[in-house]
């Protein structure tokens, strides 16, 4: 199985100011065929299910702000929220969708400062 | 719009069983990728197992012949028959369609939790 495996566990942000979350995959999640990184990211508020922000590790799903972004490559991948919002406290989940079984990130929580 | 709308979760003892419905509007179960994630207390996100759009399915090996995924077209609805509980079973169960591949889920459901204990 893919080992998904973020960092940090949670962090504290400032209003306004820059988050940023790592994820680590135990191989790589770049397909050679058609060079796209098999990663996306999810936002799960308290209580609520998850809602997917990003896939193909940098492609924004419609409807998600543009504060949200993504990059990486290979077994790397970083989720960046620019200026934080009140709205954006949540945990923050990546999945590998690469090869079965599907395998997510222990999960990020992201409050404010 | 699209809803997924989960039941059947509640307390059940360790070794029986439950099936979970996921009802489902706004698009053709048939036509989809469906799955299950689940999620214990407190914990992260677990994928369980997917059907596909041809009828074929595919499951997590902690759960690999003891939960059957099933959908019945007529009724819309997506099923997850679980059999031989156990205690590590007990999570938060949802329903989501994935969109675009297979494994990339853009709709899901509230969840419905099931509790496995004496």
């Amino acid at each position: 199985d893919i080992v998904m495996t973020q960092s940090p566990d949670s962090l504290a942000v400032s209003l306004g100011e820059r988050a940023t979350i790592n994820c680590k995959s135990s191989q790589s999640l770049l397909y050679s065929s058609n060079s796209k990184n098999y990663l996306a990211w999810y936002q799960q508020k308290l209580g609520q299910p998850p809602k997917l922000l990003i896939y193909w590790a940098s492609t924004r799903e419609s409807g998600v702000p543009d504060r949200f972004s993504g990059s990486g490559s290979g077994t790397d991948f970083t989720l960046t929220i620019t200026s934080l919002q009140a709205e954006d406290v949540a945990v923050y989940y990546c999945q590998q969708y690469y090869t079965t079984p599907w395998t997510f990130g222990q999960g990020t929580k992201v409050e404010i400062k | 719009e699209v809803q997924l709308v989960e039941s059947g979760g509640g307390l059940v003892q360790p070794g029986r069983s439950l099936r979970l419905s996921c009802a489902s509007s706004g698009f053709i179960v048939s036509d989809n990728y469906l799955s299950w994630v689940r999620q214990a207390p407190g914990k992260g996100l677990e994928w369980v197992s997917l059907i596909y759009s041809d009828g074929s399915t595919d499951y997590a090996d902690p759960v690999k012949g003891r939960f059957i995924i099933s959908r019945d077209n007529s009724k819309n609805t997506l099923y997850l028959q679980m059999n031989s509980l156990r205690a590590e079973d007990t999570a938060v169960y949802y329903c989501a369609r994935a969109g675009l591949t297979v494994a990339v889920w853009r709709d899901w459901g509230q969840g419905t939790l099931v509790t496995v204990s004496s």
